[in-house]
């Protein structure tokens, strides 16, 4: 049971060039989630998605396409990358449930830098 | 709005040496609050967690509780280790804006010294 993969760990793109950055979950978990995490900003919601086939903007969307490829996979697609887009990217799956038990499980991040 | 704050950085102590990491919020009805653990070179961890007011929760040697009344929960610790090392997230969740949103403080870094 891995939990929640990403790659890659690292990644330089220069300005204008496009990548997509991958994750997967193990856990049978619905929904899953990207964030952003700058210094001294904490972790953003990039995208969501609450479900297989849905994806929902969060609080930083613009620069950013996902997609829901099936239940394990979700993938952030960067078209266009700026400076701005520099940035360590995290992948959360979540566990739904009770309150109690309701809780994200995040992967190891990829580190991005855009020149 | 909803948002999270919690003690500048980096916080450094001795082994054994108590631990408080401040955390206040704000935030429209009754969220849910966690702290969330990074270690070096690795994704976050949830650490502990509380869902409703006057609850502590605890693992690790670590506690907090949500105080309603002060809009608080500050993560504690007895007697640290060097192993306890990393940055400190504490979040919220609340439903809003039609999805159940985490909403994280800024981060705070411990380093613990032999």
């Amino acid at each position: 049971n891995a939990g929640v993969t990403q790659t890659p760990k690292f990644q330089v793109l220069k300005t204008g060039q496009s990548m997509t950055l991958q994750c997967a979950q193990d856990m049978n978990h619905n929904s899953m989630y990207w964030y952003r995490q700058d210094p001294g900003m904490g972790l953003r919601l990039i995208y969501y998605s609450a479900s297989e086939g849905t994806t929902d903007k969060g609080e930083v969307p613009n620069g950013y396409n996902v997609s829901r490829l099936n239940k394990r996979e979700f993938s952030l697609r960067l078209e266009s990358a700026a400076p701005s887009q520099t940035s360590v990217y995290f992948c959360a799956s979540r566990l739904r449930g009770r309150e109690s038990t309701d809780t994200q499980y995040f992967g190891p991040g990829t580190r991005l830098t855009v020149l | 709005g909803d948002s999270v704050t919690q003690m500048e950085g980096p916080v450094t102590l001795s082994e054994e040496a108590c631990l408080t990491i401040n955390c206040t919020y704000t935030a429209t009805g009754y969220p849910s609050l966690f702290w969330y653990v990074q270690y070096p070179g690795e994704g976050l961890q949830l650490l502990l967690k509380a869902t409703k007011a006057d609850d502590k929760g605890s693992n690790k040697g670590f506690e907090a509780t949500y105080r309603k009344e002060t809009t608080s929960f500050h993560l504690e610790k007895g007697s640290v280790q060097v192993s306890d090392s990393a940055v400190y997230f504490c979040a919220l969740r609340l439903f809003s804006g039609g999805y159940n949103k985490l909403i994280f403080g800024a981060g705070t870094r411990l380093a613990v010294h032999p």
